[in-house]
């Protein structure tokens, strides 16, 4: 089983809707980060947490917002979709400081209409 | 704002030939890191540098890293078609509680 998981893995919404996406992981880790990636942009990070106290904007988090239910649990929620949100969705997991890498989960592909 | 910026935008190269990709930051760092990205996949981590290393391998993979102009480099020797991919590196900045990831290098390997 993968390390990282997403649902949904793809999604068609409609403008004004509210969307929840959700990531869990198995790694025990305690950082978890969600970006989105639209073409040519790379990763812009939208909100991450390093623990279910620690919760953090990041570079693009207007119009998100975030739960950090469980070490292992992080959604992502927009509460109104508008269509400049259709974009791929990554969650990922990092372990303490001193275990730098990054794991990604499959991402979720969002369309709002 | 990005802290990398990999160039080129877009490679592509024969079988067999070595791609070079670069990546440039702004700030100090603890580390540089690469990841690879299959269309329209999660990203994979490739290699980790850190600030204190000039140079790394793993197996086809060589990374430099130069401090003092803020910049680094991946090659990947004796290309394969499945090396087609994103290349993206990722800075651990000392000022900062998370990467931050360039905008990526598209490699295409023909056959």
């Amino acid at each position: 089983d993968a390390d990282v998981t997403q649902t949904p893995r793809n999604r068609i919404t409609k403008t004004g809707k509210r969307i929840m996406l959700e990531c869990s992981q198995t790694k025990g880790h305690d950082r978890m980060y969600w970006y989105r990636q639209d073409p040519g942009l790379g990763l812009r990070l939208i909100y991450y947490s390093f623990d279910v106290k620690d919760i953090n904007k990041g570079e693009i988090s207007d119009g998100y917002s975030v739960s950090r239910q469980a070490q292992a649990k992080f959604s992502l929620s927009l509460e109104s979709a508008i269509p400049n949100q259709t974009a791929l969705y990554f969650c990922a997991t990092r372990g303490l400081a001193g275990v730098d890498e990054q794991f990604f989960g499959p991402g979720t592909r969002l369309t709002v209409l | 704002s990005q802290q990398g910026e990999e160039d080129p935008q877009a490679l592509s190269i024969q079988e067999g030939e070595n791609a070079t990709m670069n990546c440039s930051y702004k700030t100090s760092i603890n580390n540089l890191q690469w990841y690879r990205q299959n269309s329209g996949r999660g990203l994979v981590h490739l290699i980790l540098i850190r600030s204190n290393e000039r140079e790394k391998h793993s197996g086809r993979l060589r990374v430099t890293l130069d401090t003092s102009k803020k910049s680094s480099s991946l090659l990947i020797t004796a290309s394969r078609a499945a090396d087609t991919a994103s290349y993206f590196c990722a800075t651990d900045a000392t000022s900062a509680r998370q990467l931050t990831f360039g905008s990526g290098t598209q490699l295409t390997v023909l056959p």
